[in-house]
């Protein structure tokens, strides 16, 4: 079945950076983008950007751009997000979601990562 | 502030029919798609309903979704104790090329 597999929890100092971790199994990895969308303690769902995992591409929200990165390795299927110049405002669960998408190009997450919970603290 | 508007919460007894809203703008639900996530406390969400009213194999008939104009509408019928969650809508927005996000609305079966 599809599945998508995070790494454990992270803890951080404010200005270090984080690199979380999701390897996909169940389906062909490069067909399908991978989301990021992150959850701050009791608050709803930020999408953070996307990454295709054919060439690489990315694109991130405004809001993180120059702070994230996005990769991917095709021989282990997994993909990585990776911010930088933490803050105790990025203490959050951090999620990856496949991207589907049909012909009548409506597009959806799924399915989603169980989570990473990154905490940024002094 | 989250771009898409949803009620805060929602309740109902068993058996009874819930609407959850969702309203948005020309940008993003005005023209693309919506679709409604479910997550229990705790856990990583689920999609229910995408492509506006098309549901994944395996999710109930109780929950429908529907569209009009810049709002979009989830509706569970059949109200069991298990639907207590929170429900989330989504959608892509074209001025912000990123998707956006309801800020949820948690739903108690009383």
């Amino acid at each position: 079945q599809v599945q998508l597999v995070q790494s454990g929890a992270e803890v951080r100092k404010p200005g270090a950076s984080v690199k979380v971790s999701c390897k996909a199994s169940g389906y062909t990895f490069t067909n399908y983008h991978m989301h990021w969308v992150r959850q701050a303690p009791g608050q709803g769902l930020e999408w953070m950007g996307i990454i295709d995992p054919s060439g690489g591409s990315t694109t991130f929200a405004q809001k993180f751009q120059g702070r994230v990165t996005m990769t991917r390795d095709t021989s282990t299927r997994t993909v990585y997000m990776e911010l930088s110049s933490l803050t105790s405002g990025d203490t959050a669960v951090y999620y990856c979601a496949r991207g589907l998408y049909d012909s009548s190009a409506s597009n959806w997450f799924d399915p989603w990562g169980q989570g990473t919970l990154v905490t940024v603290s002094s | 502030q989250s771009v898409l508007t949803q009620p805060p919460s929602a309740s109902g007894t068993p058996g009874q029919r819930v609407t959850i809203s969702c309203s948005g703008g020309s940008s993003n639900i005005g023209r693309k798609t919506v679709n409604w996530y479910q997550q229990v406390p705790g856990t990583a969400p689920k999609v229910l309903i995408f492509g506006n009213y098309q549901r994944p194999s395996g999710v109930p008939d109780r929950f429908s979704g529907s569209k009009s104009g810049t709002s979009a509408f989830l509706a569970i019928s059949g109200l069991q104790s298990e639907d207590e969650a929170d429900y989330y809508c989504a959608a892509w927005d074209d001025s912000l090329n990123a998707w956006v996000f309801g800020g949820g609305t948690k739903l108690t079966v009383l």
